[in-house]
Order: C-alpha cells, then sequence, then structure tokens
C-alpha cells in the first residue's frame, strides 16, 4: 500500500514568504507527527495530532509555525514570515495509534530560505 | 528531557568488517529504543526496535540489544556491506503525552568494497 507522502519534495523561498507543506499519511492511521532535521542532526519533535486534534506542539519554535489536520487525514504544516534559519528538511510521521510503537515516515520536503 | 547519544561518525569500513555503533539514552520510565536508517536520497526508514529490558531487535543482519542497567542500545553487524552505507539514527519513543521520539545525530556509515 501507498506510504506516507509529502509535497512538495523541494521548496526554494526567499525570506519573508509564507511556505506551507503538505503530509498525507498511511490511510487509517491516526496519529501524525511533524519533525524537522537540521544538516547533519537528527530530526527534532515539532507537533503531534490524534486524529484532527492537535495534541502537543511543544515542539514549534515560535508561533510563525502552525499545523492542522482539519478532516483527521492530510496536515498542513505552515510557516510564516520565513526566516533563513527555517532552511531544513521537514519530516512527516504517521502511525496506527499514539500507542503503536512504530511510526513511518514520509521522504521529506526541504525547505531552502533564501 | 529525554535524550539520546549516540556514535560521532563517520565510520568508514571494508566489506566484511564488524560493525558497532553506540548508542545511550536518558529517559524517564522504560521508553521503546529504535534504529532508524536513511538510505542516500530516501527517507527514514525504521530498521529495528526493542519495547523493553534485555529485548534484542534484529533485522537484515544488523541487531541491537535493549541494556537498562547501561542504558545502552548498540548496534552491530557481523558482516557489512557496501549496500549498508547509510546513515543510522538510534531514537527513543517517550512515555506518556504525545510518545513522540527521541532522536540521536545520526552516525554516517560508508562500506568500502
Amino acid at each position: 500500500g501507498a506510504g506516507v507522502s509529502q509535497s512538495p519534495r523541494y521548496k526554494v523561498t526567499k525570506r519573508g514568504q509564507d511556505v506551507a507543506l503538505r503530509c498525507d499519511p498511511i490511510s487509517g492511521h491516526v496519529s501524525l507527527y511533524w519533525y524537522r532535521q537540521a544538516l547533519g542532526q537528527g530530526p527534532e519533535f515539532l507537533t503531534y495530532f490524534n486524529y484532527e486534534a492537535q495534541q502537543d506542539k511543544s515542539g514549534l519554535p515560535n508561533d510563525r509555525f502552525s499545523a492542522e489536520r482539519p478532516e483527521g487525514s492530510i496536515s498542513t504544516l505552515t510557516i510564516q514570515r520565513t526566516e533563513q534559519r527555517d532552511s531544513a528538511m521537514y519530516r512527516c510521521a504517521s502511525s496506527t495509534t499514539r500507542s503503536t510503537d512504530t511510526q513511518y515516515f514520509g521522504p521529506g520536503t526541504r525547505l531552502t530560505v533564501l | 528531557g529525554d535524550s539520546v547519544t549516540q556514535m560521532e561518525g563517520p565510520v568508514t569500513l571494508s566489506e566484511e568488517a564488524f560493525l558497532t555503533i553506540n548508542c545511550t539514552y536518558t529517559a524517564t520510565g522504560y521508553p521503546s529504543l529504535f534504529w532508524y536508517v536513511q538510505y542516500p536520497g530516501e527517507g527514514l526508514q525504521l530498521l529495528l526496535k526493542a519495547t523493553k529490558a534485555d529485548d534484542k531487535g534484529s533485522n537484515k543482519g544488523f541487531e541491537a540489544t535493549y541494556r537498562k542497567e547501561t542504558t545502552s542500545f548498540h548496534l552491530e553487524k557481523g558482516s557489512v556491506q557496501v549496500s549498508d552505507s547509510a546513515v543510522y539514527f538510534c531514537a527513543l519513543r517517550t512515555q506518556g503525552g504525545s510518545e513522540k521520539l527521541v532522536f540521536g545525530k545520526g552516525t554516517k556509515l560508508t562500506v568500502n568494497p
């Protein structure tokens, strides 16, 4: 079956622009996670959804970052007024439920802010 | 807070050499432990996992044992292949709350023929 998909795969934007990154989880997966990975580092948690409810947003670095999952399936991570320090790989993962061990990752979106 | 420390890379080995990548963790409670692998140009894939003390996870010839007494989860393979060249990430899944993954920085492995 289809895995987690993310779009776009690459995004280049100018400083100050808004960007929206999309994640389409595995069908039927209840839990959805967003992570950010800087070059040479491991992924770091941003936020988590259970169905459509955003249960944890403690990893969002500031109020320019927001995420939604309005129908409990596709999720969008939005970054407003992008800055160069936002450049990173943004990864989405989904799992059957919160308590299920395995999170399945998408290919990621490489964001470059010029 | 919870954290994972893994061996600094890069690691370069010849084919058929023995591999160890060290991983230690700090966590409250009893987290589940994972190794993820990222092959060149691909996303993160789960390699193996262990959910409780003394469990051994294994896959594709790789093994790791959950050692609670030393808070470690070292990755081993007896004979590496060129196709094992990748970045390896050790991770723990926090208990309670969102049960997010906390990752180490990754170790890049290059295997030469």
